[in-house]
């Protein structure tokens, strides 16, 4: 069975600090897709990276980097230098490989709120 | 930029009553997925459709929840009769296919059964 668990249910930061989302996850799949999506107040979500599963090189876009460790089964996400608009729902997912239905298991979430 | 349409945003029903959810995918996506998402937890895939052939419903509640996508682009999402606990909201979602692309999200439908 596949399964996403964000231990971290909420985070509170400063402006500016540095702020790691913990994703941890179980696939009996060799091959599979990891996704962080970001859910804002307006409640609609929205696509922040893809990571397959056979790519273990780490990835930065601006303030946020993402690092993928197959041998721990985790995807965990850094936002550097925090800003107030930051403040979101975070969630981590998981998806299959092959085959003819792709759908994202997530995880529970992780409430981020940066204050001023 | 293309975006995934949904509406009503917010739908307020008594329990026992029909209620219906419509979604519009972004143009040229094939795949299309309604996902529950209830209070403090992630969302949930309901059905996935490849074009207009549901490939999974596998968590449908098909005693009361039904959906069709005819044409293979738009797509209604019903539920008859309405319970307390399907308060929640409504996501749908679109890919170009099903494998090797992101999946993009509508605002959601939040609805409220009392």
């Amino acid at each position: 069975a596949q399964k996403v668990t964000q231990a971290q249910t909420e985070i509170s930061v400063v402006e500016k600090e540095d702020v790691t989302l913990d994703c941890v996850y179980e696939t009996r799949d060799t091959t599979y897709y990891l996704f962080w999506y970001k859910q804002p107040p307006s409640g609609e979500l929205v696509f922040l990276i893809r990571r397959n599963s056979f790519d273990e090189q780490n990835e930065i876009s601006g303030r946020y980097s993402w690092n993928f460790q197959k041998s721990t089964s985790s995807f965990n996400f850094t936002i550097t230098a925090s800003q107030v608009v930051d403040s979101a729902v975070y969630f981590c997912a998981l998806s299959g490989y092959g085959g003819a239905t792709n759908k994202l298991i997530f995880g529970t979430g992780t409430l981020l709120a940066v204050q001023p | 930029e293309a975006e995934v349409a949904q509406s009503p945003r917010y739908k307020i029903t008594e329990k026992s009553q029909a209620v219906a959810f419509w979604c519009d995918p972004i143009s040229g996506h094939a795949t299309l997925y309604w996902y529950r998402q209830i209070l403090g937890q992630g969302p949930e895939l309901l059905v996935q459709f490849q074009d207009e052939s549901v490939v999974d419903d596998s968590q449908l509640p098909k005693d009361r929840f039904s959906a069709e996508r005819l044409k293979g682009v738009d797509s209604t999402l019903k539920i008859q009769p309405a319970e307390l606990g399907d308060s929640a909201m409504y996501l749908c979602a679109s890919s170009f296919e099903t494998q090797m692309y992101e999946q993009y999200f509508g605002p959601g439908t939040r609805l409220t059964v009392t």
